[in-house]
């Protein structure tokens, strides 16, 4: 079955430092969904990629979408303790709502 | 609006017994996943129901069953607990689809933690 791998698994960075997890797919994509789980939270979206090589920003996080569409990625500017926490990828393809979710990165920022 | 709610948020049970979550979509939402989040296995999706059918149903054992409502909230029901199923339960509910098709925003609720003794 599809498979969905993220890594780094963990990262420690200082605040100020900057952050990026990567997606990977055994399959191709048909959109890629990001999600941040804060600890003792649940998921929440952050954003939806569809086509391939998109590109979208929401202040300091940037998405991207790999041109073959088999690859994502998050990088955070400048993180905060607030960032703190797993981020999720996940693939809904071919079917409404039923997500794949990635292997997530756990993010811990100390100051 | 309010969120997504779950019920209960937490709970104990014993190996052999059966349990039943409740998740109550936002409001206007039809549809409603369940996931089942583990340290091992990480987020794994159980089932979706739409206008009261399953219309989605992952890869786990009969144990695991669910229903929805005419108003959309739905149940699931786990029998014959074993230590494994201990996880978070996550039901998300969405808002829009066309044949089976969405790019739409899945809107988590808080979760039930259940714990097999």
């Amino acid at each position: 079955g599809q498979q969905v791998m993220q890594i780094p698994q963990y990262q420690h960075v200082q605040e100020g430092e900057d952050f990026t997890t990567y997606c990977n797919s055994s399959t191709t994509l048909s959109n890629i969904q990001w999600y941040k789980q804060r600890p003792g939270g649940h998921p929440v979206f952050l954003i939806q990629l569809v086509k391939s090589g998109e590109v979208k920003k929401q202040k300091r996080l940037t998405f991207q979408f790999g041109e073959a569409k088999k690859n994502s990625s998050l990088h955070i500017t400048a993180t905060q303790t607030t960032d703190v926490g797993t981020y999720f990828c996940a693939d809904n393809t071919g079917t409404a709502s039923k997500l794949t979710f990635g292997t997530g990165t756990r993010l811990q920022v100390t100051l | 609006k309010a969120g997504v709610t779950q019920t209960p948020r937490y709970l104990i049970k014993t190996r052999g017994q059966q349990v039943t979550l409740s998740c109550s979509p936002i409001s206007g939402h039809r549809s409603v996943s369940w996931y089942q989040q583990t340290p091992g296995q990480g987020l794994q999706f159980l089932f979706e129901y739409f206008s009261e059918t399953q219309r989605n149903k992952g890869n786990f054992p009969g144990r695991f069953s669910g229903r929805q409502f005419s108003n959309s909230r739905s149940e699931m029901n786990v029998s014959t607990l074993e230590l494994g199923d201990s996880a978070l339960y996550l039901c998300a509910s969405s808002s829009i689809f066309d044949r089976g098709l969405t790019t739409d925003t899945q809107y988590f609720g808080p979760g039930t933690r259940l714990t097999v003794l």
